[in-house]
């Protein structure tokens, strides 16, 4: 399996403080992902990063925003958490090659 | 229209039976085709990608069908164990490399 770890796994916080999930992959793949999961709705692109310092948006990018300063790290930030980002948030990295995805462990986000 | 769509179940199936799972996609110019396995509180993890000849990995069967624009799953003989959620995958033809996902089929298996 590819080495890729989330910090924290678990986080409960309040309406309107900022947050920040931590992505760490070992396996130098050049593609890494956020997502996030909700019943009913499945894994839903956050923003997606294409190389050091190349980030876009994904289709739920509205209240973060995400920072790839090296490979092996990629960052997922709520400046401003709401109720409505309560859920379960996956980053992926992926084999170029293959188009595999290898997701982490996930990080469970409540905001109260 | 959801770019992927898949039949959320759930479907409560004995040991043994055989199961199929059906997705459908909205863009034709999609290439590239997965099932990923989903285990309760897990992340997903691929079960297989799908080929355009339809392939197999022992009791897990996996067909493409671009004329109608869906993918398929045949689970036989069904263990205990295929308990999961089953998620249909789809590159965006716009972004390459980027999956855009089903929001998954639950199956049981019971005993």
């Amino acid at each position: 399996d590819a080495g890729i770890t989330q910090s924290p796994r678990h986080k409960v916080t309040e309406t309107g403080t900022p947050v920040t999930l931590r992505c760490h992959q070992t396996e130098n793949h050049r593609y890494m992902y956020w997502y996030r999961q909700d019943p009913g709705h499945g894994l839903r692109l956050i923003h997606y990063s294409y190389g050091v310092k190349d980030t876009d948006k994904g289709e739920v990018s509205d209240g973060y925003s995400v920072s790839r300063s090296k490979t092996e790290d990629f960052l997922l930030t709520l400046e401003s958490a709401t109720s409505s980002q309560t859920s379960v948030y996956f980053c992926a990295t992926q084999d170029a090659n293959t188009g595999e995805l290898f997701f982490g462990e996930g990080s469970r986000l409540t905001v109260l | 229209r959801k770019e992927v769509e898949q039949d959320p179940g759930p479907f409560n199936v004995p040991e043994g039976a055989t199961v199929a799972f059906n997705c459908t996609y909205s863009n034709s110019a999609s290439q590239s085709f997965f099932w990923y396995r989903q285990d309760c509180r897990k992340e997903p993890k691929l079960l297989m990608s799908v080929y355009s000849s339809g392939n197999e990995d022992g009791r897990f069967t996996a067909q493409l069908n671009r004329a109608s624009q869906y993918i398929s799953l045949l689970i036989r003989d069904s263990k205990l164990s295929d308990s999961a959620t089953y998620l249909c995958v789809v590159n965006d033809p716009e972004y390459g490399n980027k999956l855009v996902f089903g929001a998954g089929t639950i199956l049981r298996v019971k005993s």
